[in-house]
């Protein structure tokens, strides 16, 4: 079964703090892997798609890496803000188009 | 910049009423998706069109959820009827194509059902 998993489910810490949020999944024969931030009661914001033959992403201060082997992707967030403070999701596209969400990680950045 | 649309953005319905949403895809964005997300969990996927057809709805309750999309361009989402389950974030999301392409989100329609 296709299932995508992230650790942990929330996460604080202090302003200015370099962090990195994880996303395990089953199955290495993936499309591709996107990263989505979600502010309470909102919809998604994409921040980062990576292709299946590619390594990493970058986007400003963020940088996420994949490694299918492992079935692994890590989201690295550089000098945290009490602004990126939300809740972020990792999802797998496998053959067929939809993409399958693990539950996300809570961020809080405290000042 | 081009974004999905969504409404309403808020829905409070009854149990047993029905109730509808609408999405308008990014223009020329040929797949579309309908996802329902629970708090505090991931979106799941309910149905998937690609153009008008329907692709995927494995996961979408047939006895009371039905989804459209006649012209292949903006999609309907209906429930009826409503059940206290059934309250949860209801997103859309469009692509150009499937396969590698990024998928975009619109707001989302909150349903609460009492």
């Amino acid at each position: 079964k296709q299932e995508v998993t992230q650790i942990p489910a929330a996460l604080s810490v202090p302003e200015g703090e370099n962090l990195v949020l994880n996303c395990s999944f089953t199955d290495s024969a993936i499309y591709n892997l996107q990263w989505f931030r979600q502010d309470p009661g909102k919809g998604l914001t994409s921040l980062l798609l990576i292709q299946s033959s590619q390594r990493e992403q970058t986007s400003g201060r963020l940088n996420a890496s994949l490694d299918k082997s492992s079935g692994r992707s890590t989201l690295y967030i550089a000098a945290s803000q009490p602004g990126d403070s939300a809740t972020y999701l990792c999802a797998v596209k496998w053959q067929g188009g939809k993409l399958i969400f693990g539950q996300g990680t809570e961020l809080s950045v405290k000042p | 910049e081009a974004e999905v649309a969504q409404s309403p953005r808020y829905k409070i319905t009854e149990k047993s009423q029905a109730v509808a949403f609408w999405c308008d895809p990014i223009s020329g964005h040929a797949t579309l998706y309908w996802y329902r997300q629970i708090l505090g969990q991931g979106p799941e996927l309910l149905v998937q069109f690609q153009d008008e057809s329907v692709v995927d709805d494995s996961q979408l309750p047939k006895d009371r959820f039905s989804a459209e999309r006649l012209k292949g361009v903006d999609s309907t989402l209906k429930i009826q009827p409503a059940e206290l389950g059934d309250s949860a974030m209801y997103l859309c999301a469009s692509t150009f194509r499937t396969g590698t392409d990024e998928q975009y989100f619109g707001p989302g329609t909150r349903l609460t059902v009492t």
